[in-house]
């Protein structure tokens, strides 16, 4: 069955940086778009980014265009989500989920809080 | 950017009854780029309904999704005890890919 493991959240001051990863099982990873998607505390949810199958497309929210790189390894079935410039706002649950037009399957999230 | 409003906020009803959900679109929005998901508190969101009146994978038949243009609506025939949740709507048919603020339907 498909599955996605998030992780690599934590808290980190303003400015500082951090590295998520999502164990991907359960389905040929290389085939699928991947994305990214935060919920801040009691908010609702918002789209972070999203990376293409080959990882030669890849969107971001102009929330964080600059400040987060997504990136894949289709040899270990793994997607990233490199942050840095952390803010404040950026205080949220991020979850990753697999790209089927719609996103189909998410993992658990993993909470980011950023504070000093 | 398209901007997706639910409506209402908070729906209260009982078990049995059914759940009328509201998201409008500030664009038009292909009912084939349109999807519904349910979270429940603690949880991931799930994916209930894609592109055009699709379930997904375990979804059951009490849950439907209609509309076209720039308005469309989830229905759930009878509430269950489980279905009390929040409801998101999302289009995909365009960058970037937004989320509704969510309906919560909590039991009266």
């Amino acid at each position: 069955q498909v599955q996605l493991a998030d992780s690599g959240g934590g808290l980190v001051k303003p400015g500082g940086s951090l590295r998520l990863s999502c164990a991907a099982s359960g389905f040929t990873f290389s085939d699928y778009y991947m994305s990214w998607i935060r919920q801040a505390p009691g908010k609702g949810l918002e789209w972070v980014s999203y990376i293409s199958s080959s990882g030669s497309t890849i969107y971001y929210a102009d929330s964080v265009k600059g400040r987060f790189t997504i990136s894949r390894d289709n040899a270990q079935n793994s997607l990233y989500l490199q942050m840095n410039s952390l803010r404040a706002e950026d205080t949220a649950v991020y979850y990753c989920a697999r790209l089927n037009g719609a996103f189909d399957y998410w993992g658990q999230g993993t909470l980011v809080t950023v504070s000093s | 950017e398209i901007v997706l409003t639910q409506s209402p906020g908070t729906l209260s009803l009982s078990p049995g009854e059914r759940a009328t959900l509201s998201c409008r679109a500030s664009q038009s929005v292909s009912s084939s780029y349109l999807a519904w998901y349910q979270q429940k508190p603690g949880q991931a969101p799930r994916l209930l309904i894609y592109g055009a009146s699709n379930r997904a994978t375990g979804i059951p038949d009490r849950f439907s999704d209609s509309g076209s243009g720039s308005d469309f609506t989830l229905t759930i025939s009878r509430l269950e005890p489980e279905d009390f949740a929040v409801y998101y709507c999302q289009q995909y048919g365009s960058s970037p890919r937004t989320f509704g603020q969510g309906t919560k339907v909590e039991i009266k």
